[in-house]
């Protein structure tokens, strides 16, 4: 069973870079893309991006310009830079498993436990 | 960017009744929409996939029905742990993957 745990600073300043980890736990590593989704307080879903062994990536075009994944496969591990943070990247970020490589089966499944980011001076 | 719809954005239900909660697309996503569930709290959780499959350990009460612009989650017999947000997202057309901006499920 595939198992999500992920971790990073909770706090930041303007300006500052985001940074998180997401550990993988058993299953495939390398036949999936792996997502970063955030939730602002109180509000909904927004997809970040989604990263694949092979480097492949895709961005959401909102945040494109800010964002950075990469991964660790010898660590079954995937990361999120996010730089330049205002308050409005104040949220939860989860980290999830998505689509297995050459498909278009986009659901995420499973799911990070989340970890809460807030943007202050 | 397809733009997901869903109402209501709350629902007032009452343990045993059927839930009924839609989610419309800005444009056709064939069948490629999934539900989740998300509870205070916690990270969401997938109960269907390709509009109507149930995911692994999913209780059969819930439903997912529809195609192209239109979806349906139903939930039959509501119980006390169903109580919570349920989002939708397509994955036809990416990036981005899109959600809807849920619908609150209350007593």
């Amino acid at each position: 069973q595939v198992q999500l745990q992920q971790w990073g600073a909770g706090l930041l300043k303007p300006s500052e870079t985001l940074s998180l980890t997401c550990a993988v736990y058993g299953g495939s590593f390398s036949g999936y893309y792996w997502s970063w989704i955030r939730q602002a307080p109180g509000k909904g879903l927004e997809w970040i991006a989604e990263i694949s062994q092979s480097g492949s990536t895709n961005y959401n075009p909102s945040l494109k310009s800010r964002v950075s994944l990469s991964m660790d496969t010898y660590k079954t591990q995937f990361f999120l830079n996010l730089n330049s943070v205002t308050a409005a990247d104040t949220a939860v970020y989860f980290c999830a498993r998505g689509r297995e490589v050459a498909t278009v089966n986009g659901w995420l499944d499973p799911w990070g436990q989340g970890t809460p980011v807030t943007v202050s001076s | 960017e397809i733009v997901m719809t869903q109402s209501p954005s709350t629902l007032f239900v009452s343990p045993g009744e059927r839930a009924t909660l839609s989610c419309r697309a800005s444009q056709s996503v064939s069948r490629n929409l999934a539900w989740y569930q998300q509870k205070p709290g916690q990270a969401p959780k997938l109960l269907i996939y390709g509009a109507s499959t149930r995911a692994t350990g999913i209780p059969a009460r819930f439903s997912g029905s529809g195609s192209a612009t239109e979806f349906t989650l139903t939930i039959g017999s509501l119980q006390s742990e169903d109580f919570a947000v349920y989002y939708c997202q397509q994955y036809h057309d990416w990036p981005p993957y899109t959600f809807g901006q849920g619908t609150k499920l209350e007593i």
